[in-house]
C-alpha cells in the first residue's frame, strides 16, 4: 500500500517555465489537497478537491492550477514559475463522509526552487 | 479566519524527560483537532486527534489535552526519545469541517 506518492522529489525551474507536480493516492480517498510549506512556516492550502471533477481554491491559489479527472490523481500545475513559488509542496488525501474527516495522509513532498 | 499560534517556537528537552507542546487557536467553532509530527525532509504524520466533546485523549506515550474555554491544546510526550525530534503542528478543523488550519509548528529537539 503506497499511500500518497508525489513526483518529482526535487526540481529546479527557471523563471517563466512551467511544470506539473504529480500526486497519486491508492487509498480510494475522496478528498485531496495541495499545500505549500515555506521555510520555518506551517502549511498553506493551495487547492483541494472533494472528488473527481471537483476542485476548489484554498488560501493561496494564485499562480497554480489543478485538475481531478480520477479519484487517484491530483496534479498541480505551475504555468509561469516565479521565485515566490520556491517552496516545498505537499499533497495529502483523506476519506471524508458525513461529518467525519479522519485526518490527512501526506506525501513526502516536492522541493521546488525557482531561479 | 482561523489563527493558530504556538506558545514556543522551539523546545529542547533531555532524553527521558516529558515534553509539553502548546497550541492556541482562535476559532471557537473548531470541533476536531489533530496533532501532526513532521520529521526533517518528510511530510507531516498523524499522531493523535481529539474531538471537542473530550478534554483528554491518550495514545502510546502521547496525550492531548483540550481546553475549549481558553481555546488551547497541548501535546504531552512521555519519556521523550531522540526519535521524537521533529516539528509538531496542531491543526484545528475549519468552519466547514473539511479542511484543517496549520500553524508554524514547534520544533522539538531531544538532547542526549
Amino acid at each position: 500500500n503506497a499511500g500518497v506518492t508525489q513526483t518529482p522529489k526535487f526540481r529546479i525551474l527557471k523563471i517563466g517555465q512551467s511544470m506539473t507536480l504529480q500526486c497519486t493516492q491508492d487509498m480510494n480517498h475522496n478528498y485531496m489537497y495541495w499545500y505549500r510549506q515555506d521555510p520555518g512556516m506551517g502549511l498553506k492550502l493551495i487547492y483541494y478537491s472533494v472528488g473527481a471533477g471537483i476542485t476548489d481554491k484554498g488560501e493561496v491559489p494564485n499562480g497554480y492550477n489543478v485538475s481531478r479527472s480520477t479519484t487517484e490523481d491530483f496534479p498541480l500545475r505551475l504555468e509561469l514559475a516565479a521565485p515566490s513559488q520556491t517552496s516545498v509542496y505537499f499533497c495529502a488525501s483523506t476519506h471524508f463522509w458525513g461529518q467525519a474527516n479522519y485526518g490527512y495522509t501526506f506525501g513526502s513532498g516536492t522541493r521546488l526552487t525557482v531561479v | 479566519g482561523e489563527n493558530v499560534g504556538l506558545h514556543l517556537p522551539t523546545l529542547s528537552v533531555q532524553e527521558g524527560d516529558n515534553s509539553i507542546i502548546n497550541c492556541a487557536y482562535s476559532n471557537s467553532a473548531s470541533d476536531y483537532f489533530i496533532w501532526y509530527k513532521q520529521e526533517s525532509g518528510k511530510g507531516p504524520q498523524f499522531i493523535i486527534d481529539i474531538r471537542s466533546n473530550m478534554d483528554k485523549r491518550q495514545g502510546q506515550r502521547v496525550t492531548v489535552l483540550l481546553n475549549k474555554t481558553v481555546k488551547h491544546l497541548s501535546l504531552q510526550i512521555a519519556a521523550t526519545q531522540p526519535g521524537d525530534s521533529a516539528v509538531y503542528f496542531c491543526a484545528p478543523q475549519d468552519n466547514y469541517g473539511q479542511n484543517f488550519v496549520f500553524g508554524p509548528g514547534t520544533r522539538l529537539s531531544v538532547l542526549p
